[in-house]
């Protein structure tokens, strides 16, 4: 099974903060992303990676950024943490391509989440 | 832009049938997922549509049409265990633009 870990489930971090979290996949795959979630905005996308040490921006990524230095762990980086920033973050992966001849799915999995509250 | 539109709520009894619309609007559209999450947990795949049509898994079916840009996910003999959250999502060619999620009550 395909297994997606993240380094926390609760996190309180203080205003002004760097909050750093870890994701961790065993898959071998080469997408990695991470989103935000909140009440009645669904997921959105903070930045995805395709490979190492490459990353792409999503939707919101203001006052976001990212590390992949290994291809297994993705880190997204609050460089000053906000009280907006208090929200959901889960980090998810999927495998670029569909193996030879199996039409690919871009099936995401995704970690458990982690709470960050922001005081 | 992107934008993806399904109900936000959605009531049924147990042992029903529900169907769950989505319509979206996308450039570089590869295919519909679903997603299913419950209340503290992770959102899990439940099925992906890259052709028009109806995709059948178990208890779950999932249809698209692509000229039409709408597809749906049909939920039969509904269970209590089915109260959850539903996002569609359209894939492109590394990531996901996801709607904004239906809440499913189930009915004893």
């Amino acid at each position: 099974d395909v297994k997606v870990t993240q380094s926390s489930r609760y996190l309180v971090k203080r205003t002004g903060e760097k909050v750093f979290l870890e994701c961790v996949q065993d898959m071998d795959h080469e997408n990695m992303f991470w989103y935000r979630q909140d009440p009645g905005l669904g997921l959105r996308l903070i930045y995805f990676s395709y490979d190492v040490k490459m990353k792409e921006k999503g939707d919101i990524p203001e006052g976001y950024s990212v590390s992949r230095e290994k291809k297994e762990r993705f880190s997204l980086i609050l460089e000053s943490a906000s009280t907006n920033q208090t929200s959901m973050y889960l980090c998810a992966s999927s495998l670029f391509r569909g193996t030879s001849g199996v039409t690919p799915t871009y099936e995401q999995y995704f970690g458990p989440g982690t709470r960050l509250t922001v005081t | 832009g992107q934008s993806l539109e399904q109900p936000s709520e959605v009531t049924a009894v147990e042992g029903a049938i529900v169907q769950i619309n989505c319509t979206y609007q996308t450039s570089g559209f590869y295919g519909l997922s679903w997603y299913q999450q419950h209340d503290g947990g992770a959102p899990t795949f439940l099925s992906y549509n890259a052709l028009d049509g109806l995709e059948e898994t178990g208890r779950f079916s999932s249809f698209l049409s692509r000229s039409d840009s709408y597809g749906y996910l049909l939920l039969q003999e509904l269970q209590m265990k089915d109260s959850a959250s539903y996002f569609c999502a359209v894939s492109g060619t590394y990531k996901y633009i996801f709607g904004t999620g239906t809440r499913l009550k189930v009915l004893a």
